[in-house]
């Protein structure tokens, strides 16, 4: 069974800095994605980026990127610019690539952005 | 289109009572997810529907639980004779078909309380 581990319960940044948060996985599957969502504080969970597992090159979405390390089975997002509406629990999720297509959470990092 | 919607937002139900959440689906959308989200957890998969057809079911749904999507559109959650471990937040996710189906929206979330 696939499994998603965000080792990081809570995270601090300043405005303005670069944080990174970390993700790993296990699966045998070779075809799957991988995601970040952000919750905001009693709002709804917002797609953040995406990674295809066949694609080598890295997925960045303006401030957001993500070093996808596939060997490794690693997948971090880094946040740049740190602004204060990043503040949110961010979920690392998992996709396998068969039939139904449902997401596995990682337990989450909540990333506080101090002004 | 203005999204996933979801209702109600909030319930407060006494143990042993029936409660029914509803979610609409971006109109476009023919897959629609339920997840389960308890306090400092990911969401847990529960179901899944392609267009009526509920086509998987997690072992976490309960006989207690049953959801349907009866014309292909919106979707029902029922849980009858709650208990207090039923009380989480519950997601309900829509995705389109094809090339996009492993891109998933979410909705604002039903929290279930349940005394």
């Amino acid at each position: 069974a696939q499994t998603v581990t965000q080792s990081q319960p809570e995270m601090s940044v300043q405005e303005a800095e670069t944080v990174t948060l970390s993700c790993t996985y296990d699966t045998s599957e070779n075809n799957y994605y991988l995601f970040w969502y952000k919750q905001p504080p009693s709002r709804q969970m917002i797609l953040v980026i995406r990674q295809e597992a066949y694609k080598q090159q890295n997925a960045t979405e303006n401030r957001f990127s993500v070093n996808f390390q596939k060997a490794a089975k690693s997948f971090s997002l880094k946040i740049s610019d740190s602004q204060l509406g990043d503040t949110a629990m961010y979920f690392c999720a998992f996709l396998d690539g068969g039939a139904t297509n449902k997401l596995i959470f990682g337990t989450g990092t909540l990333l506080a952005v101090q002004p | 289109d203005t999204g996933v919607s979801q209702n109600p937002r909030h319930k407060i139900t006494k143990r042993g009572q029936n409660v029914t959440f509803r979610c609409d689906p971006i109109s476009e959308h023919n897959r629609l997810y339920w997840y389960r989200q308890t306090l400092g957890q990911g969401p847990e998969f529960l179901t899944y529907f392609q267009n009526e057809a509920q086509l998987e079911k997690s072992r976490l749904l309960s006989d207690r639980f049953s959801a349907e999507r009866p014309k292909g559109s919106f979707s029902t959650l029922e849980i009858q004779r709650t208990e207090q471990g039923d009380s989480a937040m519950y997601l309900c996710a829509s995705s389109a078909a094809g090339a996009s189906s492993y891109e998933q929206y979410f909705g604002p979330g039903t929290r279930l309380t349940v005394t």
